[in-house]
This record gives structure tokens, C-alpha cells and sequence, in this order.
């Protein structure tokens, strides 16, 4: 079935550094969405595209949907400790409406 | 957006018993999807539940173990039947913003069986 490889697993970094996550797969998406999990919370949307090469910002995050329509990119810039948490990509296969969720990337951030 | 409320929030069970999670959402929404969140991984669709028509479910998911009711456009139901210690997970209801594919999800029933 389709599947998307999420990377890094996990990241533990310094306040006030940049942070890269990516998502990719062998299959070709529409859209492709970010989210973020807090413990104990479901997961809150960050941002959607819909387009491909479509850079687009919420704040100090950006994402980027890839040219081939099989990868997407989440950079969040001078990262701060509310930042913490599990980042997911989503894709929508088909127009389907249903989601399909990459492994998540536990982000740490040190004070 | 929409406000989505789940209720219970965690519960305990004992194996062999089952479990109804309700979901609440404060505006009317055509689809709602339930999705599975087993410890430390990422989340799983199980069902679509449409009004006025059964749910769809996805592979590996049945009606047996996992039945869905969608009385009208602002609730529904998923009951874990007949529970094992590997239904331990957190279950997640979810609606999308009208006309996109961006979803809105509560914020989850804590289930651990025993």
C-alpha cells in the first residue's frame, strides 16, 4: 500500500537552532498536510499544500511540497521550547478525503 | 475550524468487554473518520462513518470488532468489542473543513486493557 518514510525519527537540539523534517514516498499526492501531537492532545493542523513547489509559512514554520508531488519538507526556523513534540506528515491519497499518516519526528528542544 | 469533543477522555477495561467512544462535533459534517494510535506510532484510519450509510472500513479493520454508528452530521460512535490488551491505544475522531481535504481531530480517548 502506499506509504510515507518520515525523517528524522527523532531530533534533539539547542533553542534557537533551524529544524528540517522531510516526508517522502514512491507514490504521487495532491496534497499533503503537517501536523503537530502534544502529549495527551490529537494532533492540530500547520500547514496544508495543495500545490506542487508551493512554499508556504504559518510563523516560524514553512513547508514545502515537492516538485515530484512524492516529498514534502517541514523547516521550522530559531526553535523554541514550546516547539517539542511529534511532527507528522499526512498525505491524501486519490482525493479520497482519507488520510495517511509518515512515522512522525520527536522534536526535543533544550533551553 | 470545528470544536470536536470526545468523551471518555482515558478509560481502563478489563479484556473481553467492550467500549463505546462518542465523538461530538458543533457544526454539521458530511465524513468523519476514526483512526487508531497505538503506543509510540503514528496513526492508522480505521473507518469512514458516513450518515445514513454503513461505515467503509479500511484493511485489516471489521465491523465485528470495530462497529461505527452515525446517527446524524454531528456524532458518532466507535465501539471496541470484545477488547485484548493490543486495543491499547488512543482513538481519535476527525472531520475535515468543508471543501478541503484539511482535518480536524478531537483530542482522543485514552484506552488501556488489562
Amino acid at each position: 500500500g502506499q506509504q510515507l518514510n518520515q525523517s528524522p525519527q527523532s531530533m534533539f537540539i539547542q533553542e534557537g537552532e533551524d529544524v528540517s523534517m522531510n516526508c517522502t514516498s514512491s507514490s504521487i499526492f495532491n496534497t499533503w498536510l503537517w501536523y503537530k501531537q502534544d502529549p495527551g492532545e490529537g494532533p492540530v493542523l500547520l500547514i496544508a499544500l495543495y500545490k506542487a513547489g508551493e512554499l508556504t509559512s504559518n510563523g516560524r514554520l514553512t513547508a514545502q511540497f515537492g516538485i515530484t508531488r512524492k516529498d514534502s519538507f517541514l523547516n521550522i526556523s530559531a526553535s523554541i521550547p514550546s516547539d517539542v513534540g511529534i511532527y507528522f506528515c499526512a498525505a491524501v491519497p486519490s482525493n479520497t478525503g482519507k488520510l495517511i499518516f509518515g512515522q512522525g519526528t520527536t522534536l526535543q528542544v533544550k533551553p | 475550524s470545528a470544536v470536536i469533543s470526545q468523551k471518555p477522555s482515558r478509560d481502563i477495561c478489563q479484556r473481553g468487554t467492550s467500549l463505546t467512544i462518542q465523538c461530538q462535533v458543533d457544526s454539521q459534517v458530511t465524513m468523519m473518520f476514526w483512526y487508531r494510535q497505538q503506543p509510540g506510532q503514528s496513526l492508522t484510519l480505521i473507518a469512514t462513518a458516513n450518515q445514513g450509510s454503513e461505515a467503509t472500513y479500511e484493511s485489516g479493520f471489521v465491523i465485528d470488532k470495530f462497529p461505527i454508528s452515525r446517527p446524524n452530521l454531528t456524532f458518532s460512535t466507535l465501539t471496541v468489542s470484545n477488547m485484548s490488551p493490543e486495543d491499547s491505544s488512543i482513538y481519535l475522531c476527525s472531520v475535515p473543513l468543508d471543501n478541503t481535504f484539511e482535518q480536524f481531530f478531537g483530542p482522543g480517548t485514552r484506552l488501556t486493557v488489562l
